[in-house]
């Protein structure tokens, strides 16, 4: 399975645009990009996923390199509701459907 | 109507019991996960269940035993507690699309072995 690398850790102030990078420099082409977060206490959530184009929903947008080698969530407007550990996974299309789950990044939001 | 619950919440036991952890989902999704957060907060998954067939194992030790009645629940029952079993147990389901459906998780079941 290919590998992710995030942050350990970012800040934001609230209110303002949070750009959460992921790099997966092994990515293979049927290798679809997930986001996921996990609020303290509570379950992870899915958050986003894309394989080639830039994907928006109404949580977040999902900007992906034009090589696939990179990815960056970005909040357009960070709460302190979002301060939660993100998670980047790479999803192969025909897998069984597990997660495989990194460090991800602590995101803390301040006010 | 929670998507996806779990019973109990906190489960707090001595070494050597037997317990179960039950999940539920009422989303209608045929496939069905488990997951252990352990204490430095890392995300593993132990098992996988689609439409009632075991999918994934993932080197979980025997005492460990899913247990599938139907599409919709996926119970896991630990057998003989060990101290290192203490972790947050998340169950989770999707609606398989070549494995690429988001999944929804439970909120957790905290279990403690003293």
């Amino acid at each position: 399975d290919a590998k992710t690398t995030q942050p350990n850790s970012m800040e934001s102030n609230e209110e303002e645009p949070v750009h959460l990078p992921c790099n997966h420099s092994t990515i293979s082409g049927t290798d679809y990009i997930h986001w996921y977060r996990q609020l303290p206490s509570q379950g992870p959530e899915y958050v986003i996923h894309g394989l080639t184009s830039n994907v928006n929903n109404r949580m977040a947008s999902l900007a992906i390199a034009e090589d696939r080698k990179s990815s960056t969530l970005i909040l357009h407007r960070a709460t302190l509701r979002d301060a939660a550990v993100y998670y980047c996974i790479l999803c192969r299309s025909g897998n069984t459907g597990k997660l495989i789950f990194g460090q991800g990044t602590t995101l803390q939001v301040k006010p | 109507d929670t998507a996806v619950s779990q019973t109990p919440k906190y489960l707090v036991t001595q070494m050597g019991n037997d317990k179960s952890i039950k999940c539920e989902q009422n989303l209608g999704h045929d496939t069905m996960y488990w997951y252990k957060q352990d204490s430095k907060k890392f995300l593993k998954i132990m098992f996988s269940y689609n439409n009632k067939e075991l999918i994934i194992n993932e080197t979980v030790p025997n005492r460990f035993s899913p247990k599938s009645p139907d599409k919709a629940h996926l119970n896991l029952h630990i057998n003989s507690l060990e101290l290192g079993d203490s972790a947050v147990y998340f169950c989770a389901s999707s609606q398989w699309a070549n494995g690429l459906a988001e999944a929804f998780f439970g909120q957790g079941t905290r279990l403690t072995v003293v």
